[in-house]
């Protein structure tokens, strides 16, 4: 079984300042793990995702995420924050075969002028 | 190229209804998933089909079903509608199942309300 826990249903942050979203995992097999963005009435983006390799991620829009198998954890972090960033973020987890995806509850940022 | 394309885009339906949602994937990708998002959650899987086989289904009554076409295309039913599937139906395209085959495409999704 999986599952995803983001810390902070809302986040308020100040154009230019940094953007942290916390995401812990729970997988009994080695995770495949997903940021997705959704914009007001639209699907969801994918930011960037971690399958293998190299821990840290890069994904688009300045966004990147660290995966931390010891602390079970996949923060989503951009160094400055623009006004366009303000969406809700949903992080993810599969497993190997990745026949679904395990959502966690999402992150609403807020990004103040 | 066109998206994953979504209809209808918002519908409303009372109880003990039956719906039908209908997703088309982006050209060439042979698998299609179904999720619900209902509001202020993430979206939770339904469904996956590939090859027109059913290759996963989530913690949902037998009052959902769904089925893939040989084009591809897929249709998410549901019947006896409550109040609790009100929900945006979020239909999404990859090349084949597996976080390694490529992107996840996500349609704009479904609005279902159930008065």
């Amino acid at each position: 079984a999986q599952s995803v826990t983001q810390l902070g249903s809302h986040v308020s942050v100040s154009e230019g300042a940094l953007v942290l979203l916390r995401c812990n995992y729970s997988s009994s097999v080695p995770p495949y793990l997903f940021w997705y963005v959704q914009y007001p009435n639209q699907g969801l983006q994918l930011l960037l995702k971690y399958t293998t390799g190299a821990t840290l991620v890069k994904g688009i829009n300045g966004f990147e995420a660290e995966f931390k198998k010891s602390e079970t954890s996949f923060h989503l972090t951009k160094p400055s924050a623009h006004m366009s960033d303000a969406a809700e973020y949903f992080c993810a987890v599969s497993g190997a075969a990745g026949n679904k995806l395990t959502f966690g509850g999402g992150t609403r940022v807020l990004v103040k002028p | 190229d066109a998206g994953v394309t979504q209809s209808p885009t918002h519908l409303i339906k009372t109880r003990g209804q039956h719906v039908t949602l209908r997703c088309s994937p982006i050209s060439g990708h042979k698998s299609v998933s179904w999720y619900q998002q209902v509001l202020g959650q993430g979206p939770q899987f339904i469904f996956q089909y590939y090859e027109k086989e059913e290759r996963g289904r989530g913690n949902f009554p037998d009052r959902f079903s769904a089925r893939q076409f040989p084009n591809y295309s897929s249709e998410l039913n549901v019947n006896a509608l409550l109040l609790g599937d009100s929900a945006l139906y979020l239909c999404a395209s990859s090349l084949a199942p597996g976080p390694n085959t490529g992107e996840l495409f996500f349609g704009e999704g479904s609005r279902l309300t159930v008065l």
